[in-house]
């Protein structure tokens, strides 16, 4: 079974802080997404990562995939307090690509 | 461009009561459906998943049904609903055919059961 654990679970922290959560998994995926989900609404795409070690900046907001696949980060620099939301990242199944394994989820709070 | 729809946005219903929730897709053909729970402010749960009309793989047992009557129709049934039915559910689209492709998703039922 295809996991990814992703850390920390909560993480509250100052507007202008900057921030990194993690997504970690045993298993190799062939791609990241990573998708921002606000109260009362569906997860929205922000990025996907396919190559190993790839580095994609999207304004503040800079995501990483591992060289070897298994893992990938967000760090976010200068957090507004518009970045508030629940991150997930999420990697095609390895028993059909039409799935997609979801993480565990890191809800981030930015405090004005 | 393509747009989700999903229906209704909160629903209250008491428990052995039947459901039956909606999701549409425009402006794609053939798309992959899924139907998803999320538990509060945790990861999605895939519940369902379909690649074609009448084609449904169900990834939980449960007393939760899904069905697909149209290309771009989605529904998700129970003739009778339990306390532990409860949560957040999300329908989502991608592209047909393709790999490691996006999944849009839209805006989610609130499903309470008393």
């Amino acid at each position: 079974t295809q996991l990814l654990e992703q850390s920390p679970q909560f993480l509250s922290i100052q507007e202008g802080e900057n921030l990194t959560v993690y997504c970690n998994s045993s298993s190799v995926f062939s791609s990241l997404q990573w998708y921002r989900q606000e109260p009362g609404e569906g997860p929205v795409l922000l990025v996907t990562v396919v190559t190993g070690g790839e580095v994609k900046k999207l304004k503040r907001l800079t995501f990483q995939f591992g060289d070897a696949r298994k893992d990938s980060s967000l760090h976010i620099t200068a957090a507004q307090p518009g970045d508030t939301g629940l991150y997930l990242c999420a990697g095609p199944s390895n028993f059909g690509n039409e799935k997609l394994t979801f993480g565990t989820g890191t809800r981030l709070t930015i405090i004005p | 461009s393509q747009t989700i729809h999903q229906w209704p946005a909160t629903l209250v219903q008491p428990v052995g009561s039947p459901l039956s929730l909606e999701c549409t897709v425009e402006g794609t053909s053939n798309p992959n459906l899924y139907w998803y729970r999320q538990a509060a402010g945790r990861g999605l749960q895939l519940l369902f998943y379909s690649v074609g009309i009448g084609q449904i793989s169900s990834e939980v047992p449960q007393n939760l049904s899904a069905s697909r009557p149209q290309d771009r129709q989605f529904i998700l049934s129970s003739k009778k609903l339990l306390l532990s039915d409860s949560g957040f559910y999300l329908c989502a689209w991608s592209v047909g055919g393709a790999h490691n492709q996006p999944q849009h998703f839209g805006d989610g039922t609130r499903l309470s059961i008393l």
